[in-house]
């Protein structure tokens, strides 16, 4: 089946401090990725959609200037939580839509602690 | 909204025996899908079923779009089947709602 690349696979920061997540599709191109994050014995919850060259759209109660999204190939989204705080710890995991069937293949996820 | 319900929530089940998960929508869909969370926390894609049947080795899984379920079925449980099994329904304007999952326990 199709592979989605998550990198990186965990992450340990200071507060404060700012952290980047690539998602890329390896074997096809997605012109849609979503983006999710995952609290302890929970399922996810969609945080945005990223649109190739577009801005992407938030759910309602994600912090926009908090979890930048970036999609600027087809193959690749990042996402970026800037100025971390504990809270914001959590398993962030990325899907792509195979263009061509409409299938969702997901990333191995990012395990995020903000110390 | 659209609303997905799994059911059941947790199931412990000894090595070998055979399982039904179920998966319910309250509207129409443009797909379905079934993914297993491993313990390490990796989504593996299962099936890609709006509607039919598909097998795929001891799985196999069944979805009647005009009835709003879909049905998993996992054969011969084996203890790398532990986990949690995801529903999720995909939407227009790529909406996608996910269930919370059934928690799969196989004991050895």
């Amino acid at each position: 089946g199709a592979v989605v690349s998550q990198h990186p696979s965990w992450v340990i920061c200071k507060s404060g401090t700012s952290v980047k997540i690539e998602c890329r599709s390896l074997d096809f191109q997605a012109t849609t990725m979503f983006w999710y994050r995952q609290f302890p014995k929970q399922s996810l919850m969609l945080m945005a959609t990223s649109n190739e060259g577009s801005k992407a759209t938030y759910e309602q109660g994600v912090e926009k200037d908090k979890f930048l999204i970036n999609h600027a190939s087809l193959t690749l989204s990042t996402l970026t939580v800037t100025s971390a705080h504990p809270e914001d710890s959590s398993f962030y995991i990325c899907s792509a839509r195979d263009s061509a069937s409409g299938e969702l293949f997901f990333g191995e996820g990012s395990r995020l602690t903000v110390l | 909204g659209i609303q997905v319900e799994q059911s059941p929530p947790d199931l412990i089940l000894q090595e070998g025996a055979n399982s039904t998960l179920r998966c319910n929508f309250s509207d129409s869909v443009n797909n379905l899908q079934w993914f297993h969370q491993n313990p390490w926390g990796q989504l593996i894609n299962l099936f890609y079923i709006p509607s039919g049947t598909k097998q795929n080795g001891r799985l196999s899984a069944t979805t009647v779009a005009t009835e709003r379920y879909s049905l998993l079925y996992i054969s011969s449980s084996q203890t790398t089947d532990s986990g949690v099994y995801f529903c999720a329904v995909g939407l227009a304007r790529d909406k996608i709602i996910f269930g919370k999952g059934t928690r799969l326990h196989i004991l050895p």
